[in-house]
């Protein structure tokens, strides 16, 4: 069985320039999240979804983050324009619910100049 | 809100010693312990996870770890570690309402 898969690996842009990131979740997850993990920390949540409702954005910086899961399944993670302090690993992950592990993706690592 | 702390920011051992790397967690109600093990470059991965029953939980590649609700802890054991465990470990909890909290990781090092 596929695991969460994320696109692309790495990416490197100009400061001020936009940026996507894209994940597909484990199939049957019905859970979505996204998290940014910068250096030497812990993994922070960006933004969750049940199916296609976004129930936690509250971390999400939304004057130039953006997210959306169309039909409840893949998901794509916008920036708008990039800052150099957006350099970081972006994270997704999908599980079944309440009580359950999250599974992860290989992470996005992304880096602004 | 809930909080984990991860006593320990860096953990050097020689190989083949034990090991325990330490976790807090804060909450007044049930949690969901987790454990993940992250390598270099990698994503994170599940080690172990308690969700009910026996206190002491065992994982993957020989480590384990007790639940302790008087104390609100959940440390990581392992009796030999191997070179191949070098890796940054995090601790998680979460709750029912399916939020995952991560605390800011131990760096294990593991000196042939």
């Amino acid at each position: 069985e596929a695991g969460v898969v994320q696109s692309p690996r790495y990416k490197i842009i100009e400061k001020k320039q936009p940026v996507a990131f894209w994940c597909n979740p484990i199939s049957g997850h019905n859970t979505l999240y996204w998290y940014r993990q910068n250096l030497g920390q812990g993994p922070e949540l960006l933004i969750r979804y049940e199916n296609e409702e976004a129930v936690d954005d509250s971390q999400l910086p939304k004057d130039r983050f953006s997210a959306e899961r169309l039909k409840g399944v893949d998901s794509t993670l916008k920036i708008q324009p990039a800052e150099l302090g957006d350099s970081a690993v972006y994270l997704c992950a999908s599980n079944l619910g309440q009580g359950t592990e999250a599974f992860f993706g290989q992470g996005t690592r992304l880096t602004v100049v | 809100a809930q909080s984990v702390t991860q006593l320990d920011s860096q953990v050097p051992v020689f190989e083949e010693a034990p090991v325990e790397l330490r976790c807090n967690y804060s909450s007044s109600v049930s949690v969901y312990l987790f454990w993940y093990v992250q390598y270099p470059n990698q994503g994170l991965q599940l080690l172990l996870k308690y969700l009910s029953g026996s206190t002491l939980v065992k994982g993957i590649n020989g480590f384990e770890a007790e639940f302790n609700k008087s104390q609100t802890s959940f440390h990581l054991r392992k009796p030999s570690v191997h070179i191949s465990d070098t890796a940054e470990y995090f601790c998680a909890v979460t709750r029912n309402n399916n939020q995952f909290y991560f605390g800011t990781g131990t760096s294990l090092t593991v000196i042939p």
